[in-house]
């Protein structure tokens, strides 16, 4: 069963640099999303993503983060400036189309000291 | 904009015992509703989920109910084994959101053999 795969498994980084997180959605999924979990917190909706642009983006998805679909596979998560709140997990996700199920990858777990 | 909430947030049963976990919604328009299994460390795996057109839908041990006049839906997982253990989460979609789920706190489900 073809999965979304996402890199790094984990991602340590300092307040204030810059991170990217890398997901491959599932190659015929047309709707790509950013989720986070805090942990031991609900999981919580940041962006979705669907013909090269945002379609959608919550109050977390502030100016610090951007997406970008850099090739025909990738799919990538930057935050400009890490703050030491951005530690969570990670989700990138992919779906068929809108309102059909997510496909979750394993996650990122960045954590920002 | 759509709020989820879940009850319980945790869960003890018996092995073999039947297991329930209610979630409500606030926007009557929401018509997608699905839960997750969600595996220490791991990701959220769809088990199943419900359109508004349709009030109950099972597969084997897992079913879900939907009430829209109430605005609530459950999930129902009977003769509960210990692999059934992990925190389980309720999500809907807002009207005309796309793919932009909202997800419940979540329930920690706890089968003892």
């Amino acid at each position: 069963e073809p999965e979304v795969t996402q890199t790094p498994s984990h991602q340590v980084t300092q307040m204030g640099q810059e991170v990217i997180l890398r997901c491959v959605p599932i190659s015929n999924h047309l709707y790509f999303y950013w989720y986070r979990q805090i942990l031991g917190q609900k999981v919580e909706f940041l962006v979705s993503f669907y013909n090269n642009e945002i379609s959608e983006k919550s109050e977390i998805f502030d100016d610090q983060f951007s997406v970008e679909r850099p090739d025909g596979s990738n799919f990538t998560l930057k935050i400009r400036s890490t703050k030491l709140e951005d530690s969570a997990m990670y989700f990138c996700a992919s779906s068929v189309q809108g309102e059909s199920p997510l496909h979750f990858g394993n996650g990122t777990r960045l954590t920002v000291t | 904009g759509e709020n989820v909430e879940q009850h319980p947030s945790t869960l003890s049963v018996q092995e073999g015992d039947s297991a329930v976990i209610k979630c409500t919604y606030s926007d009557s328009a929401s018509n997608y509703f699905p839960w997750y299994k969600q595996e220490l460390g791991k990701r959220p795996q769809l088990i199943i989920d419900i359109r508004s057109n349709v009030g109950e839908k099972k597969d084997q041990r897992i079913a879900v109910t939907l009430n829209k006049t109430a605005k609530h839906f459950s999930l129902h997982i009977t003769e509960t084994q210990p692999e059934d253990s992990a925190v389980y989460f309720c999500a809907a979609i807002p009207n005309n959101a796309g793919n932009m789920l909202t997800f419940g706190g979540g329930t920690r489900l706890m089968v003892k053999p």
